[in-house]
């Protein structure tokens, strides 16, 4: 059974450019969250996805955009990259409903802004 | 979101156990207490999760105090692939505003010596 996986695993960009990340959710998953995580820094949550809607948003601007595909599948886009964009991008899927949905993460995705 | 108090870092030897503190003194009566790991460059691990009662997996056990406004992790014989950060989140059952995201603190580093 494949858990969550992530692509690209690294990639490098330049201010101003555009990039998509993408997440294929654990099998048996619907439910897809997307956390940014700074060098050094605890994983910040910037949005979930479940049946293709944007159900929760953290403190994200709007350069911050995602989808969910009829597969679960999703990707994260993000426009207008700035230097403090580079962090590692983590997917993290779960089952719904389920009381405490236990998350399952992906290794990240690791993005370098210059 | 409630919020958890951890220690900055922790040290244990190999084979001895390890417990782990978290302060949660606003914790809701919905609140679960889960525990997420995450080792050096690998996304964050579900350990353990529980509500009132003590919990044991084949990972870890959580003790929660009768109050709930703390809990503790212990991992039983420490070994050098325990070494990684700690993270107590306070979770929302279903329904509950916060369902669906993790809330991370700066979490527990734990060291695990020879």
């Amino acid at each position: 059974d494949a858990g969550v996986t992530q692509s690209p695993t690294h990639l490098i960009k330049t201010r101003g450019q555009q990039v998509t990340l993408r997440c294929s959710p654990k099998s048996g998953h619907d439910t897809v969250s997307w956390y940014q995580q700074a060098l050094g820094q605890e994983p910040q949550f910037i949005f979930q996805y479940y049946e293709e809607e944007e159900r929760q948003r953290g403190n994200f601007p709007d350069r911050f955009s995602g989808h969910q595909f009829p597969n679960y599948s999703s990707e994260l886009n993000v426009n207008a990259l700035l230097l403090g964009d580079s962090a590692l991008y983590l997917c993290a899927s779960s089952r719904r409903p389920a009381g405490t949905d236990t998350q399952y993460f992906g290794p990240g995705t690791r993005l370098t802004v210059l | 979101d409630a919020k958890t108090t951890q220690p900055n870092s922790m040290e244990s030897n190999e084979e001895e156990p390890v417990h782990l503190p978290c302060n949660h003194s606003t914790i809701s009566g919905t609140d679960y207490i889960h525990w997420y790991r995450q080792l050096p460059s690998q996304g964050p691990e579900y350990v353990i999760h529980g509500l009132t009662s003590n919990v044991n997996n084949r990972m870890a056990s959580l003790a929660i105090a009768e109050d709930r406004k703390s809990s503790t992790l212990i991992l039983h014989r420490a070994t050098l692939r325990d070494a990684a950060v700690y993270y107590c989140i306070l979770r929302a059952n279903a329904g509950g505003t916060s369902y669906g995201k993790l809330t991370f603190g700066q979490g527990t580093i734990l060291t695990v010596h020879p």
